[in-house]
């Protein structure tokens, strides 16, 4: 069965500097996708990155990048020059397959503060 | 702008009454919805995996009766909560994956979520 790891319920950052949020997964699956999403207060989720299990470059955008590691089963996101507006949860997710059909599965969260 | 919407976005009624709540694509046809279920503080849950013209797939654990789910067309879905009680208590949020181009392979889109609260 499919599960995400993401072992950091609350991190702490100050403003501007970087920060990484762990995930890792569990899949038998050759196919897949990873997300990361931003839920702030107000619920809504927010896409932030995506990689594909067959992308051999790890993902980037603007501030977010992933850090995956097919072999560890890791899809790490580092945030840099953190901004107080990035104060949310942040939720790793994946999908099997690579359609939008498929099911996709979330992480249980990592609370991020950002201090001034 | 928003392509996935929900209706409504907060919703409060009384115990044992039914509650209904609409997600829509708004430009794109969503063959596939699927609907989530997140407690305070806690991760998004999928409930069930809707297909336009077929009944809808549950999770393991949650009650079809209870969870009723319909997906009448390519840019509805609906999801009622029959009889509900104060643990129906929740943030609902849907997903809708069709087709339509979006930033990603295989993106779905995402509803702004649904607070239901039952007293």
């Amino acid at each position: 069965a499919q599960k995400i790891t993401q072992t950091q319920p609350g991190m702490f950052v100050q403003e501007k500097e970087a920060v990484t949020l762990d995930c890792t997964y569990d899949t038998s699956d050759q196919s897949y996708g990873l997300f990361w999403y931003k839920q702030p207060s107000s619920g809504e989720m927010i896409f932030l990155i995506y990689q594909g299990s067959y992308d051999e470059q790890n993902a980037t955008e603007g501030r977010y990048s992933l850090n995956f590691q097919k072999a560890r089963k890791s899809a790490n996101l580092v945030i840099s020059a953190s901004q107080l507006g990035d104060s949310a949860m942040y939720f790793c997710a994946m999908r099997k397959g690579e359609t939008s059909y498929d099911k996709v599965i979330f992480g249980p969260g990592t609370s991020l503060s950002v201090i001034p | 702008g928003a392509v996935v919407s929900q209706h409504p976005s907060r919703v409060i009624c009384k115990s044992g009454t039914s509650v209904k709540i609409e997600c829509r694509s708004l430009d794109f046809q969503a063959t596939t919805m699927f609907w989530y279920r997140q407690f305070p503080k806690k991760s998004l849950m999928l409930m069930a995996t809707s297909n336009e013209g077929s009944k809808a797939t549950y999770e393991q654990g949650v009650e079809k009766d209870k969870f009723l789910i319909n997906h009448a067309s390519l840019t509805l879905s609906t999801l009622t909560v029959t009889s509900a009680h104060p643990e129906d208590s929740s943030f609902y949020i849907c997903s809708a994956g069709g087709h339509r181009s979006g930033r990603v392979r295989g993106e779905q889109f995402f509803g702004p979520g649904t607070r239901l609260t039952v007293l």
